[in-house]
């Protein structure tokens, strides 16, 4: 079963909105990442916090961590008609080793 | 050139037939993975390895076989395909250590099984 569910599964927004997408895990984790997906292409890796960080920033991207409620936010703020893609989550498991287990995804779509 | 490559990017096969799927990488990594796609189902673990002699399943391995023949090369053998085996599959790579597990994945091969 998917480690990894988020919320929502789809997501149109008009050009200079936020963007927020959420996903929920459920066992203890040693990180999490975000990764995008353009259509039928191959997975980037965008962001990686670790279990005891509660919200990292990189450029447009702030993501947020809650443990207790073993939960995530990826927030794209000024979102750009490029930002359309599928954005996923991943959870790096403890013990796990470099395994990852990804969620169901959220297909954004981005206005002119 | 892209870091990891795979081959072939599409693929139309038969039910029946045996066919491999090929990854390589110029990363350096010791870890390689193998992954399928569904629509609405994210990405599925097939098998994975953490070092040429190091072949583990993942979630989903039944039906499939891999051969990792060099640090660089990890392959997917399908060997006797079906039309549910119809999907998306990518291969990734990651560095070692317990902590850090960023993944670098290929563009991805297109299976279609008619």
């Amino acid at each position: 079963s998917q480690q990894g569910e988020e919320d929502p599964q789809a997501l149109s927004i008009q050009e200079g909105e936020n963007a927020t997408m959420n996903c929920s895990y459920k066992t203890s984790i040693n990180n999490l990442q975000w990764y995008r997906q353009n259509s039928g292409r191959g997975l980037v890796h965008l962001i990686l916090i670790r279990s005891n960080e509660r919200e990292k920033h990189s450029g447009r991207l702030r993501v947020t961590l809650d443990t207790s409620k073993k939960s995530s936010s990826l927030l794209i703020t000024a979102s750009r008609a490029a930002d359309t893609a599928s954005y996923f989550c991943a959870t790096s498991l403890s013990g796990g080793g470099n395994k990852l287990t990804f969620g169901t995804g959220t297909q954004l779509k981005v206005e002119l | 050139d892209a870091d990891v490559t795979q081959t072939p990017r599409n693929r139309i096969t038969k039910t029946g037939k045996r066919i491999m799927l090929e990854c390589s990488q110029t990363k350096g990594h010791d870890r390689m993975y193998w992954y399928r796609q569904d629509p609405g189902l994210g990405l599925r673990l097939i098998y994975y390895s953490f070092d040429v002699k190091d072949i583990n399943k993942g979630e989903i391995s039944d039906g499939y076989s891999v051969s990792r023949q060099a640090q660089a090369k990890f392959s997917l053998s399908l060997e006797s395909a079906i039309p549910n085996q119809t999907a998306l599959y990518f291969c990734a790579t990651s560095e070692p250590g317990l902590r850090e597990s960023i993944q670098y994945f290929g563009a991805g091969t297109r299976l279609s099984v008619l």
